[in-house]
């Protein structure tokens, strides 16, 4: 059982560029986050979905995008990349709403815009 | 506006208890969570808190919740080496959200000889 997995699992980027990481949740969970960890900061939200169709803003969401492309899959995507977007990002899935369950957490993505 | 907040770092002698403290803001959470990650990993869920609890044991680690003061802790018995790690504190502000789980910064344990 895999649980949540994200790829690529680092990434360096120039400025200006574009890529998608990936997501994928084989517990067959309703809801899926992206977070982005910097240090001293915890966790911030950036964008949610709820259940599969569905996607919602969080905490962070400027300079990125979603799609939930089926009830698995939930990609986090950054149209032009920014130092400010150097980060870890992870990825989380949830059951039912996060409640007493919490969430399940990918293994990161460890990006770096140079 | 939710607010989670922790001291950043605490360092413990291998076999003490570590003791991590917590504050949260908003008075309708319902569960509370302490994570744990490890270096290079994800966050694990350690254990959770209903708020109607005011303490949950589970084998070395107690949770103790006083809702009046809005303070969570977690006990760590016979502190390991394996115990070192970021624990995050957690809350989950109502039943209606589509569970934008609130988490504070993490406090780094490391454990001393």
């Amino acid at each position: 059982n895999a649980g949540v997995t994200q790829t690529p699992k680092f990434q360096v980027l120039k400025t200006g560029q574009s890529m998608t990481l990936q997501c994928a949740q084989d517990m067959n969970h309703n809801s899926m986050y992206w977070y982005r960890q910097d240090p001293g900061m915890g966790l911030r939200l950036i964008y949610y979905s709820a259940s599969e169709g569905t996607t919602d803003k969080g905490e962070v969401p400027n300079g990125y995008n979603v799609s939930r492309l089926n009830k698995r899959e939930f990609s986090l995507r950054l149209e032009s990349a920014a130092p400010s977007q150097t980060s870890v990002y992870f990825c989380a899935s949830s059951e039912r709403g996060g409640l007493n369950y919490g969430y399940t957490f990918g293994s990161g993505t460890r990006l770096t815009v140079v | 506006g939710e607010d989670v907040e922790q001291s950043l770092f605490l360092s413990v002698r291998e076999g003490d208890s570590s003791v991590i403290n917590c504050t949260y803001t908003d008075s309708s959470s319902t569960y509370l969570y302490w994570y744990k990650q490890e270096p290079g990993a994800g966050l694990q869920l350690l254990t959770y808190i209903f708020s109607n609890m005011d303490m949950k044991q589970d084998q070395r680690l107690t949770v103790l919740l006083n809702k009046k003061d809005k303070h969570l802790s977690l006990r760590i018995a016979d502190t390991q080496t394996g115990d070192s790690a970021i624990y995050f504190c957690a809350e989950s502000p109502s039943y209606s959200s589509a569970s934008k789980i609130i988490f504070g910064s993490g406090t780094r344990l490391s454990i001393r000889p």
